[in-house]
């Protein structure tokens, strides 16, 4: 049962553009919601994280979006850049456990 | 040690055999988690270990894992009679407490080839 699931398995922008990559969630009990960044051959990079009584948190070019009543949350990245060519993965905790359920990952292309 | 330090890097057994993989935390961390990442697909949770308190395994996918913690400090995942389905990168975090926001830090993993 795939309580955290990323569908879009690779999506590719234009530098410059606006990512965003989306995620939808079964359980809504979960409480926090994170993003986390993969390069090859590296562990995951914790990105940004947004509480179930929020509906948007923004750093820098990063902002999250939830949607409680959709069970979804969207992470989106403007501008984007080369660099942030990665495997991004959505994950999900309950209050009071560190265990996060992780989506199956979108790989981004950015483009020059 | 400034980050989560994972040994060994890459391992290639034989069938069969069993593997230990080794997981140091960030010092002062008190909560430890395996996960796994398979070829071509997410991260998988297979253990969580917090404190004192009894670990979480519901996320082993079999009797021939295993995983131990010393205190706050290292852990030990341990598979027997690896399989060809055993293969993956093999993940380790820590965080600094356990509950809802806190960030878990990965170590780069450990790469098992079953052959």
């Amino acid at each position: 049962d795939q309580q955290v699931k990323q569908n879009s398995p690779s999506l590719s922008v234009q530098e410059g553009r606006i990512s965003i990559l989306n995620c939808d969630y079964t359980n809504s009990m979960f409480d926090y919601f994170l993003w986390y960044k993969k390069y090859p051959a590296e562990g995951p990079t914790f990105l940004i994280s947004i509480s179930s009584i929020k509906d948007k948190n923004e750093d820098g070019r990063f902002t999250v979006f939830l949607n409680k009543s959709a069970k979804h949350l969207s992470l989106h990245i403007v501008p984007s850049q080369p660099g942030d060519s990665a495997v991004y993965f959505c994950a999900a905790s309950f209050l009071n456990t560190g265990k996060l359920i992780f989506g199956q990952g979108t790989t981004l292309q950015v483009k020059p | 040690g400034a980050g989560v330090s994972q040994s060994p890097s890459n391992k290639v057994t034989e069938k069969g055999k069993d593997v230990e993989l080794r997981c140091d935390p960030i010092s002062g961390h008190t909560a430890l988690y395996w996960y796994r990442q398979r070829l071509g697909q997410g991260l998988e949770f297979l253990i969580y270990f917090q404190g004192n308190s009894a670990p979480d395994k519901s996320g082993l996918p079999s009797d021939r894992f295993s995983a131990e913690r010393t205190g706050e400090s290292v852990s030990t995942l341990t598979i027997q009679r690896t399989q060809q389905e055993d293969s993956a990168v093999y993940l380790c975090a820590s965080s600094l407490v356990t509950g809802s926001g806190n960030t878990i830090y990965f170590g780069e993993g450990s790469w098992l080839t079953v052959v």
